[in-house]
């Protein structure tokens, strides 16, 4: 079974419109982060942003928010005015147990965002 | 600046040859991972390091070799038994000392064998 399951492909949205990126995760780990990349067509990983399993409060970032929903793992990427610039590939990612450095990331297959003017 | 290189960019491959892919960082970070990315997938996990002169597999270690013999260096060598290399090779770096463990990306080298 997947671990990280991103079921959008493709994803379209105008500028300044806001737009939901899914990720629902599966571990039984009760300690764990959940990471959110984006892969501009360059081909480098930026970092956006990070749940830890544990946070009482929804992480954000700028325009970037994460919509942690425990219960239903599910910890989905909300960006908000989207910009030109936001058009790229973006990945969910976990990283199973307690937070430490050397610790690997799951990755999904992520979802390509396309903005259009 | 501080970052993480990779080098080369791209790197073209006859079958049957090995090839040495350099990943370095100036972030002193303790952990350094490769992983490889196909075509319209994930990333996957070929071999991590948490500290200098050990290293662990990861889920597609087949026909790869690391060596972790500085903290700031983590080449991955591609060998001839590696069936398919062809593939886009990202190397990251995260520290003990920042919390949470964000895996820092380089800007990758893109496999090619002819």
């Amino acid at each position: 079974a997947q671990k990280i399951t991103q079921t959008q492909p493709g994803m379209f949205v105008q500028e300044k419109e806001a737009v939901t990126l899914d990720c629902t995760y599966d571990t039984s780990d009760p300690s764990y982060g959940l990471f959110w990349y984006k892969q501009p067509s360059s081909g480098e990983m930026i970092f956006l942003i990070y749940q830890g399993s544990y946070d009482q409060q929804n992480a954000t970032e700028g325009r970037y928010s994460l919509n942690f929903q425990k219960a239903r793992k599910s910890a989905n990427l909300v960006i908000s005015a989207s910009q030109l610039g936001d058009s790229a590939m973006y990945f969910c990612a976990m990283r199973e147990g307690p937070d430490q450095a050397g610790t690997a990331l799951i990755f999904g297959k992520g979802t390509t965002l396309s903005v259009s003017s | 600046d501080g970052g993480i290189t990779q080098s080369p960019k791209y790197l073209f491959r006859k079958e049957g040859q090995n090839v040495t892919l350099s990943c370095e960082q100036n972030l002193n970070h303790d952990a350094m991972y490769w992983y490889r990315q196909d075509p319209g997938q994930g990333l996957r996990l070929i071999y991590y390091s948490q500290i200098v002169n050990d290293f662990q597999k990861g889920d597609i270690a087949e026909g790869y070799s690391v060596s972790r013999e500085k903290k700031e260096s983590f080449p991955l060598t591609v060998t001839s038994a590696q069936k398919n290399p062809t593939a886009f090779y990202l190397c990251a770096s995260s520290s003990w000392d920042n919390l949470p463990d964000t895996q820092y990306f380089g800007p990758g080298t893109r496999l090619t064998v002819l």
